[in-house]
């Protein structure tokens, strides 16, 4: 089954305190980006990645960072978390068609993050 | 650079009536148009998909039909369900600046009464 796997769903954390939440999908995709859904704010773009070892920042990169070591996975990897990352936060994929135009990004479920 | 603005909601409806929920964009490409609905505890997923100026897209009784003159792309249905119940956001994506080419609007929340 063609899926993106966060994981974990639900973390609550503590500020300073460094996390990762891991992003991996099974189709192969070139494209990968990390989202930020706040209320009122719809989603926000964080970082991207067009390929493996290439990685460029969103709309709200501050606080965030990202690799791309393999295909499959894009982690999200916050260095020192602050309250004001509480958010709900969504990975998604895509394939790349290049001249043919844009496809539809696949999200994952989601991971709830509260940093108190 | 781009934008997306739709109706904030929330939106709430009785079963069978009629939806619109207005859609409208900035872009300095030209952009494919995308409907995503995001039901309770889930992500995001595709609900229908205009990439051309005319264009309607379509899918489980939803349409939306991509209009050049106007820059919207209005989604509609003629009778919801209450399983329609869901947070919508419009949003596009230029190919003139592929990786930060998807941008969302801020969602709309659809609710329907039995």
């Amino acid at each position: 089954e063609a899926q993106v796997t966060q994981n974990p769903r639900y973390l609550i954390t503590v500020t300073g305190k460094k996390l990762t939440v891991t992003c991996s999908q099974n189709m192969n995709h070139e494209y990968m980006s990390w989202y930020r859904q706040d209320p009122g704010l719809g989603l926000r773009q964080i970082y991207y990645s067009m390929n493996v070892e290439v990685t460029d920042k969103g709309d709200v990169p501050e606080g965030y960072k990202v690799s791309r070591k393999e295909k499959r996975n894009f982690p999200l990897i916050l260095e020192s978390p602050s309250p004001n990352q509480t958010s709900l936060y969504f990975c998604a994929s895509s394939r790349w068609t290049g001249v043919e135009g844009s496809e539809k990004l696949f999200f994952g479920s989601g991971t709830q993050l509260s940093v108190l | 650079g781009d934008s997306v603005t739709q109706m904030e909601g929330p939106v709430t409806l009785s079963e069978e009536a009629f939806l619109t929920i207005n859609c409208t964009y900035t872009a300095t490409g030209y952009p494919s148009l995308f409907w995503y609905v995001q039901y309770p505890g889930e992500g995001l997923q595709l609900l229908l998909k205009a990439t051309k100026a005319d264009d309607k897209g379509s899918n489980k009784g939803f349409e939306a039909t991509y209009r050049k003159e106007t820059t919207s792309f209005h989604l509609e249905k003629g009778s919801v369900q209450v399983s329609d119940s869901a947070v919508y956001f419009c949003a596009l994506s230029d190919e003139e600046f592929w990786g930060q080419n998807f941008v969302f609007g801020p969602g709309t929340r659809l609710s329907v009464l039995p």
